[in-house]
């Protein structure tokens, strides 16, 4: 059975950073591509940051693009999001996914003063 | 980038009908890119269709999406209580992996 389990959520203050993990299980993970999404309260989902399976290529959304880093360790089966310069607007339950099949249960971050 | 119009918003529909979700995109999409998600209070979303018509793992087959270029449908058939929820399409053919805003169906 695929699961995934994030952690590392909480309360940052404004400008704090925060360090997300997924640990992954039931499957393969080095073989997959892997995906960051966000829900802000009462809001839709967005796409935040993919990785390739070997982490060659990342990818973000324009808005964390030089504030957050994508990472992974195959040998740990773990994902991972080192968010850095947090603003109010990041405040979200962040899913990890794999591809987009299978998703985490997510773990809510809120930046706030 | 691609972005979605879902429409409706909200469709308030009664268990045993046909529920009809509309997913419009700025620019033609690959249909082979193109997903629908369920979501429901509290939870992750779960992938529905993926590649626009192709129905995920456990997915029942009264749910079934259509449609290419820029416009894209998912067809609930008869609808069940558990049907109730939001659900969003997406496109994961080219970055950013845009979502819509979602479609709300709730029950009459």
């Amino acid at each position: 059975e695929v699961q995934l389990v994030e952690s590392g959520g909480g309360l940052v203050q404004p400008g704090g950073s925060l360090r997300l993990s997924c640990a992954a299980s039931g499957f393969t993970f080095s073989d997959y591509e892997m995906n960051w999404v966000r829900q802000a309260p009462g809001r839709g989902l967005e796409w935040v940051s993919y990785i390739s399976s070997s982490a060659v290529a990342t990818d973000y959304v324009d808005s964390v693009k030089g504030r957050f880093t994508i990472s992974r360790d195959n040998a740990e089966n773990s994902l991972y999001l080192q968010m850095n310069s947090l603003r109010a607007e990041d405040t979200a339950v962040y899913y990890c996914a794999r591809r987009f099949d299978y998703w985490g249960q997510g773990i809510l971050v809120t930046v706030s003063s | 980038e691609i972005v979605f119009t879902q429409s409706p918003g909200t469709l308030s529909l009664s268990p045993g009908e046909r529920a009809t979700l509309s997913c419009r995109a700025s620019q033609s999409v690959s249909s082979a890119s193109l997903a629908w998600y369920q979501q429901k209070p509290g939870q992750a979303p779960r992938l529905l269709i993926y590649g626009a018509y192709t129905r995920a793992t456990g997915i029942p087959d009264r749910f079934s999406g259509s449609g290419s270029g820029t416009d894209f449908t998912l067809t609930i058939s008869r609808l069940e209580p558990e049907d109730f929820a939001v659900y969003y399409c997406q496109q994961y053919g080219s970055s950013p992996y845009n979502f819509g805003q979602g479609t709300k169906l709730e029950i009459k």
